[in-house]
Formats: C-alpha cells, sequence, structure tokens
C-alpha cells in the first residue's frame, strides 16, 4: 500500500488547468517531488523541491505544497501532458523514499 | 550528456536469480547515489533502495530486505541490482535513477529500464 494518497485519475479538457495532489499527515514539512511517466518511456523528473523546475520543464508545471496536500499543477494543458503522475518524498525516519500511487491525466 | 544504461530483458525461472545493471556516463560516479525502482505491469512505481557508489552503503525496501542486493562497481562506473529467490510477482521493469538532494533527495535521471520476467 502507498502512504501517499493520490487521485487515480484526473481530466483536463486542452487549455484548462490540471491539478494533482498527493496527500499524507503533515506533508507540508517534507519536499514533494513529482514525475511524470508516459505509456513505455521512464519517468521524467518534472519538480523537485515542491516547487522546483529542472531545465526543459515547461514554466506551465509547477507545485505547491502545505499542510496535509502537496499539489502538482500544470497550466495552459496539452495532449502531450497526457501521462501518469508520481509524487515522492524522503523518509527521515528510515531513510527510503516514498512514492504515491500515480495518477492518470487524462486530456479530453 | 548524463546517461544510465541498462542491461537487457531477461526472463528467469521461479526461483532463479536476476542481475541488472545500469552504466552511468556523463558524471562522475561517486558524486552520486544509485536508485533502483520497480514497476509491475499496470501498477505504480515501487522504490527497492539505493547505493552510495563511494562508501558502499546501502538502504533497502523493507519488503525487499533479505533478497536484494545493490552494489557499486567504481572502476566500470557500473550499478547492479541482485533480486533472488524470483517469483512471479517480481515480473516487472526495473529502472535506475541518480539521485541528488541533500536531503529530500530526488531522482534526476533515470535508465529506460529493464524488463524481467519470471515465468516458468
Amino acid at each position: 500500500s502507498y502512504v501517499l494518497t493520490q487521485p487515480p485519475s484526473v481530466s483536463v479538457a486542452p487549455g484548462k488547468t490540471a491539478r494533482i495532489t498527493c496527500g499524507e499527515n503533515n506533508i507540508g514539512i517534507k519536499s514533494v517531488h513529482w514525475y511524470q511517466q508516459k505509456p513505455g518511456q521512464a519517468p521524467v523528473l518534472v519538480i523537485y523541491y515542491d516547487n522546483e523546475r529542472p531545465s526543459g520543464i515547461p514554466e506551465r508545471f509547477s507545485g505547491s505544497n502545505s499542510g496535509n496536500t502537496a499539489t502538482l499543477t500544470i497550466s495552459r494543458v496539452e495532449a502531450g501532458d497526457e501521462a501518469d503522475y508520481y509524487c515522492q518524498v524522503w523518509d527521515s525516519s528510515s531513510d527510503h523514499r516514498l512514492f504515491g500511487a500515480g495518477t492518470k491525466l487524462t486530456v479530453l | 550528456q548524463v546517461q544510465l544504461v541498462q542491461s537487457g530483458a531477461e526472463v528467469k525461472k521461479p526461483g532463479a536469480s536476476v542481475k541488472v545493471s545500469c552504466k552511468a556516463s556523463g558524471y562522475t560516479f561517486t558524486s552520486y547515489d544509485i536508485n533502483w525502482v520497480r514497476q509491475a505491469p499496470g501498477q505504480g512505481l515501487e522504490w527497492m533502495g539505493w547505493v552510495n557508489p563511494n562508501s558502499g552503503s546501502t538502504v533497502y525496501a523493507q519488503k525487499f530486505q533479505g533478497r536484494v542486493t545493490i552494489t557499486g562497481n567504481t572502476s566500470t562506473s557500473t550499478a547492479y541490482m541482485e533480486l533472488s529467490s524470483l517469483r512471479s510477482d517480481d515480473t516487472a521493469v526495473y529502472y535506475c535513477a541518480r539521485e541528488r538532494g541533500n536531503y529530500h533527495y530526488y531522482m534526476d535521471v533515470w535508465g529506460k529500464g529493464t524488463t524481467v520476467t519470471v515465468s516458468s
């Protein structure tokens, strides 16, 4: 089972804003990272340290983290954004890395 | 450019072991930890463990303790993940990923994955 709670699916029309959540008790005190995975491909880091974008990731991708919920926001959604998205944190007590179960983003 | 190149697909029988390699290039191998993450068909990402190639230190997910061994060879800049006592539910794509961060670690470069099929 996964400690980090993500909705199984999110649907959005092209040009609109998609928000994908990642929930855990007091997740706001941790740093959350987000990965995009398209079918048949390896995951790609899209957000790290809650809201930092790696080079090459469009500004349309942003993140926030507060309280019990972290959120990945994709603005002006494009068909090419359709993918599975996973959140990930570091558990300091065990030195383990934890993933959410993933959210399938569908662009209508 | 920074790359992680993984070994090819494997087919194993139940009870056997598999060893997957991950060759790093484009950066100093000993400067970053390597994680292993697997993904069963139609399922999500599952973290297995990591290795510090410089010290050889490892941490494994509890689920794989006793069955997984992750190592690094600094002379060849290659990390390895060996999983023993294979079962059918170990059928998955296995990824290696470079890790960054000063605490609150994240994985910035991933290999393309190695498919391991366990079948009698």
